[in-house]
């Protein structure tokens, strides 16, 4: 069974800072990874999702990597904003028949003024 | 610009009693999702659905029924709420193209249930 890990579950940087929320997978037969954002008392909101052949994927200020022989993805995020402020969350979704994503329970993420 | 809306957004139940949580979306999508959000973890697939008249049980679909009479619509329903169901439910949307799971899910905001 696929479990995805995300560590630290709470982070918090001054504003300007450069910084990295991980993700790991226990099963690397995946077929897409998904990083997606939630404001407290919303929905998710899908901010970049690479295929298994891809190495990475760019989107403004965000920039999500995937190394599926290893388990891991990272999503950086450049020049931390307090509007960054939310929780962070990855999902992988497996190959074969398998049709539902699996996600990781998130890292909260404060970037203070 | 509506995209996902759920309805409602907040109930509280007594334990034993029946509701339908619905799910609508306007993006003409043809895939469709229920989710529960529970504190410490990630989202749990409960069903799922690729296309009008058909579902499909995802990874905790037990004490919850679904239907999806038309397109745009997608229901989640508890026919004797127990408080194990006390969660934050999201449904989100999805296009077919490219198979599922391919292209983004798009969420609505979510429906707060509480079981007593």
């Amino acid at each position: 069974k696929q479990e995805v890990t995300q560590i630290p579950a709470a982070l918090s940087v001054p504003e300007g800072e450069n910084l990295v929320l991980n993700c790991s997978f226990t099963d690397s037969a995946i077929y897409n990874l998904q990083w997606f954002r939630q404001d407290p008392g919303k929905g998710l909101t899908s901010l970049l999702l690479i295929q298994s052949s891809q190495r990475e994927q760019t989107s403004g200020r965000l920039n999500a990597s995937l190394d599926k022989s290893s388990g891991r993805s990272t999503l950086y995020i450049a020049a931390s904003q307090p509007g960054d402020s939310a929780t962070y969350l990855c999902a992988v979704r497996g190959s074969g028949s398998a049709r539902q994503l699996t996600f990781g329970s998130g890292t909260q993420l404060t970037v203070l003024p | 610009n509506a995209g996902v809306t759920q309805t409602p957004k907040f109930r509280v139940l007594k334990t034993g009693q029946s509701m339908t949580l619905l799910c609508a979306q306007d993006m003409n999508h043809e895939y469709m999702y229920w989710y529960r959000q529970d504190p410490g973890m990630g989202l749990r697939l409960i069903h799922y659905s690729v296309g009008e008249g058909t579902t499909a049980k995802g990874e905790v679909p037990d004490g919850y029924n679904v239907s999806r009479l038309k397109k745009q619509n997608f229901l989640l329903g508890l026919e004797s709420a127990a408080p194990s169901q006390t969660s934050v439910y999201f449904c989100a949307s999805s296009p077919g193209t490219g198979g599922i799971g391919n292209q983004p899910q798009h969420f609505g905001d979510g429906t707060r249930l509480s079981i007593l």
